[in-house]
């Protein structure tokens, strides 16, 4: 079974500037997860999708960061503008559905890797 | 906020030995607990889950514990083998509902060969 893919793998940009992440969860799964990974910590959720509506959004920066996931498949996930603290890895999964059920595994992709100069 | 936390930053042991990672979480709501593996430049992956009604669970080679009078879990990673080096990182949750997992600040693992 194929994993969540995500790209691009790295990405070096001057703060100000605007970037997106890509990710494609695991087929079948309702729930998408994007989170924030800064170096030397735990991965913290950003925000989460169930399909295409948002579940938790709650530590999502909005003033500079936005995510989509319109046909409740693909996400993207945006930033602009880039600011020197948002130098890390962006780490997208996905799970079945969970709604208000138990909790399912989720299954993380390989991450963004972000820096901000 | 409540956040799951770590004891150790780093940990070496030697090949073959037996190792122990320990957390600590403060958020005495939390009733599912997991443990995750992340390797350098991939995602994290799921190692083993506990649930609060559950002091011990065992998985191949692995063994999770869990004090809920303490608050404290830890990982037992049996004959650890250089593949075994990596991050670990515990993280908590509401196993119903839609509260998001917290995760701690991870504790790297070096095996010594």
């Amino acid at each position: 079974e194929a994993g969540v893919a995500q790209s691009p793998r790295y990405k070096i940009i001057e703060k100000r500037q605007s970037v997106a992440f890509w990710c494609n969860p695991i087929s079948g799964h309702a729930t998408l997860y994007w989170y924030q990974q800064i170096l030397g910590q735990g991965p913290k959720l950003l925000i989460q999708f169930q399909n295409n509506g948002v579940v938790d959004d709650s530590q999502l920066p909005k003033d500079r960061f936005s995510a989509e996931r319109l046909k409740g498949v693909d996400s993207t996930l945006k930033i602009q503008p880039a600011k020197l603290e948002d130098s890390a890895v962006y780490l997208c999964a996905s799970s079945l559905d969970r709604g208000s059920g138990p909790i399912y595994e989720q299954y993380f992709g390989p991450g963004t890797r972000l820096t901000v100069t | 906020g409540e956040s799951v936390g770590l004891h150790l930053p780093t940990l070496s042991v030697q090949e073959g030995d037996n190792s122990i990672i320990n957390c600590a979480y403060s958020n005495s709501a939390s009733d599912y607990f997991i443990w995750y593996k992340q390797e350098s430049g991939k995602g994290p992956q799921f190692i083993i889950d506990i649930r609060s009604n559950m002091d011990k669970r065992q998985g191949q080679r692995v063994t999770v514990l869990l004090n809920k009078t303490v608050k404290h879990l830890s990982l037992q990673i049996a004959a650890t083998q250089p593949g075994d080096s990596a991050v670990y990182f515990c993280a908590e949750n509401k196993y119903s509902g839609n509260t998001p997992l917290v995760f701690g600040k991870g504790t790297r693992l070096s095996v010594i060969a």
